[in-house]
């Protein structure tokens, strides 16, 4: 069965300091693979999605990127955090079904706080 | 660019009362999905509608995909206390790219 994996679960970072969230799927090929980041009480802000290794569509311009270095590892960084940074980041996959949909399975996410 | 609007954005309902939320998205969909995230937790994927007009019930929950693919509702008939999280539709176009509506956050005095 297929199975997402993200790291750390929590972490509280310093303003200006960099960021490495990392989530990996097991059990699936080729997955469809998403950051998204939520707001204290807020919904779900899609940040980059990858259809492919070295494939990455960003969505909101910020002072966050992502990368694939491998099918089944998505990355999210940031090189200078800021306060706005803070929320909960999701990650989660999902392969490409024969009508063309896609349904997300989600990690259990990692919550970052900006001090 | 394309926005999922998602009313209400908060209910609170006493426990056996009805309830339901409401999606709009500024573009046609080719489907609609429906997630739960319990307080502290991840979305949990519920169902997705592909088909105009579309309805499927899951136990006490009703989904509705409107006629021009554009809305969507559910309903839950008869809250319990288990029924409490936040419910977010979310729209996939194309491109495997899935906005999310700001969901409705459900809570329910027993």
């Amino acid at each position: 069965s297929q199975t997402i994996h993200q790291w750390p679960a929590t972490l509280v970072q310093p303003v200006g300091s960099p960021l490495s969230l990392e989530c990996t799927v097991e059990g699936t090929s080729n997955p469809n693979l998403y950051w998204y980041r939520q707001a204290a009480g807020r919904g779900l802000q899609l940040l980059f999605y990858s259809v492919g290794i070295g494939q990455i569509s960003s969505e909101v311009p910020q002072n966050l990127s992502a990368s694939r270095p491998q099918d089944r590892q998505f990355i999210l960084s940031s090189k200078k955090l800021l306060l706005s940074d803070s929320g909960f980041y999701l990650c989660a996959w999902s392969v490409t079904g024969a009508s063309g949909a896609n349904v997300l399975t989600f990690g259990a996410g990692s919550r970052l706080t900006v001090l | 660019g394309q926005q999922v609007m998602q009313i209400p954005q908060y209910q609170h309902v006493q426990e056996g009362e009805d309830f339901t939320t409401y999606c709009n998205s500024s573009t046609t969909l080719s489907n609609i999905q429906w997630y739960k995230q319990r307080p502290g937790g991840h979305p949990v994927f519920l169902i997705q509608l592909v088909k105009s007009g579309e309805v499927k019930k899951q136990k006490r929950l009703t989904f509705q995909f409107g006629e021009a693919k554009k809305n969507s509702s559910l309903h839950i008939t008869a809250t319990q206390t288990t029924d409490v999280g936040t419910y977010f539709c979310a729209g996939y176009s194309s491109a495997s790219k899935i906005i999310f509506g700001s969901g409705t956050r459900l809570s329910i005095r027993p």
